[in-house]
């Protein structure tokens, strides 16, 4: 299994500009979500899913869309990119929905808005 | 759902043990205190997850007091690969949008 699997690992955008942040996972995990990691911060939850063609809002989801359409997919999509979403961004997935299940992460994607 | 607090940062010399203590004051019934890892560059790695007294897997020990409002993460033995930051999170089984990375513990291993 490739596990969670994250591209691009590094983008960088002007102001205004938009761009999707694909994340895939092949475990068959329900649950998805979205999070961004800047610098002396922990991670911050944008959305998440807890299955195919069900979304919902995290702890900072403004400024960003998500979908999902297919158990193993659920894209990030950054409509007019600003400065302040320069960060890193993790997805991670499990089995369930229960905080207390395993979260495996991705690798990262490293945004710079300029 | 409680918040954690734990120290900024340690440092260790290799091949001492290290215990990283985790503050949860307000923890619930039904709560688990569970802990992440991660190294730089990469996404947060899942160590272990307890519920009260010691937990022990092959990377780890967690030892948790009987009134559950602390713990402590164990290290045996720590190599220059165990340099990484720490995250002690209190897990509810209602929701995993309820999980809360704080800042977490770095650790730096010194040769």
């Amino acid at each position: 299994n490739a596990g969670v699997t994250q591209t691009p690992k590094f983008q960088v955008l002007k102001t205004g500009q938009s761009m999707t942040l694909q994340c895939a996972q092949d475990m068959n995990h329900e649950y998805m979500s979205w999070y961004r990691q800047d610098p002396g911060m922990g991670l911050r939850l944008i959305h998440y899913s807890v299955g195919a063609g069900i979304t919902d809002q995290g702890e900072v989801p403004n400024g960003y869309n998500v979908s999902r359409s297919t158990t193993e997919d659920f894209p990030l999509r950054l409509l007019s990119a600003a400065p302040s979403q320069t960060s890193v961004y993790f997805c991670a997935s499990s089995y369930g929905g229960s905080s207390t299940d395993t979260q495996y992460f991705g690798p990262g994607t490293r945004l710079t808005v300029l | 759902l409680a918040k954690t607090t734990q120290p900024i940062s340690m440092d260790s010399y290799e091949g001492q043990e290290v215990n990283i203590t985790c503050s949860h004051n307000n923890i619930a019934t039904n709560d688990y205190i569970t802990w992440y890892q991660q190294f730089p560059s990469q996404g947060p790695r899942f160590i272990i997850q307890g519920y009260k007294t010691k937990v022990t897997n092959e990377v780890a020990s967690l030892f948790i007091p009987a009134d559950r409002k602390s713990s402590t993460l164990s290290l045996p033995r720590v190599s220059l690969s165990d340099t990484a930051v720490y995250y002690c999170l209190v897990a509810r089984e209602t929701g995993a949008n309820n999980l809360f990375f704080g800042t977490g513990t770095r650790l730096t291993v010194i040769p």
